[in-house]
């Protein structure tokens, strides 16, 4: 079974600092790419951050660029998502998601919050 | 930047009742349009892909159409667990594309 966890989540100030993570199980880690896709409080979804399947290749949307970085850990079939400077904007919930093309499997999901 | 507009933004549907979704493209994106749905406090799951495959385990009565820049969801008959928000999204490059706003289904 596919499995996607996400973790690290919290309160932060803004300003702040905080690293999430998305452990996984049930696929090959290495074959696929990954993501983060974010949502706010009652809004729509928002595509975050992408990486390849080997990691050469990643993206981030504008909104978080230089400000976040995504990263992942093919031995430890763990994928992360470093975010510095955050703002009450990124206020969301965030998931991690893999994709073979399309996007197949979601995780459920860690809040972080975004406040003083 | 491909930009995906959904239509409308609210659907009041009878339960039984036939629903149709839209999804426009602002450009071509041939036939890679994924469709979700999202519960109330769930995570989004994948419903459609390829715009008219169902995913494992979807039921029949969700259908998806179209290509190039127009797209349709449609669930034949309304279950009580139908009703909620449904996004489309394009693939047609890497990384996958933004998403459409939102159609929300709910109950008339």
């Amino acid at each position: 079974e596919v499995q996607l966890v996400e973790s690290g989540g919290d309160l932060v100030q803004p300003g702040g600092s905080l690293r999430l993570s998305c452990s996984v199980s049930g696929f090959t880690f290495s074959s696929h790419a990954l993501h983060w896709v974010r949502q706010a409080p009652g809004k729509g979804l928002e595509y975050v951050s992408g990486i390849s399947s080997n990691g050469d290749s990643t993206f981030h949307a504008d909104s978080v660029k230089g400000r976040f970085t995504i990263s992942r850990d093919n031995s430890k079939n763990t994928l992360y998502l470093q975010m510095s400077s955050l703002r009450a904007e990124d206020t969301a919930v965030y998931y991690c998601v893999r994709s073979s093309a399309y996007f197949d499997y979601w995780g459920q999901g860690t809040l972080v919050t975004v406040s003083s | 930047e491909i930009v995906m507009t959904q239509s409308p933004a609210t659907l009041s549907v009878s339960p039984g009742e036939r629903a149709a979704l839209s999804c426009r493209a602002s450009q071509s994106i041939s036939s890679s349009l994924a469709w979700f749905q999202q519960r109330p406090g769930q995570a989004p799951r994948l419903l459609i892909y390829g715009a008219s495959t169902r995913a494992t385990g979807i039921p029949a009565r969700f259908s998806g159409s179209g290509s190039g820049t127009e797209f349709t969801l449609t669930i034949s008959s309304l279950q009580s667990e139908d009703f909620a928000v449904y996004y489309c999204q394009h693939y047609y490059t890497w990384p996958p594309g933004t998403f459409g706003q939102g159609t929300k289904v709910e109950i008339k």
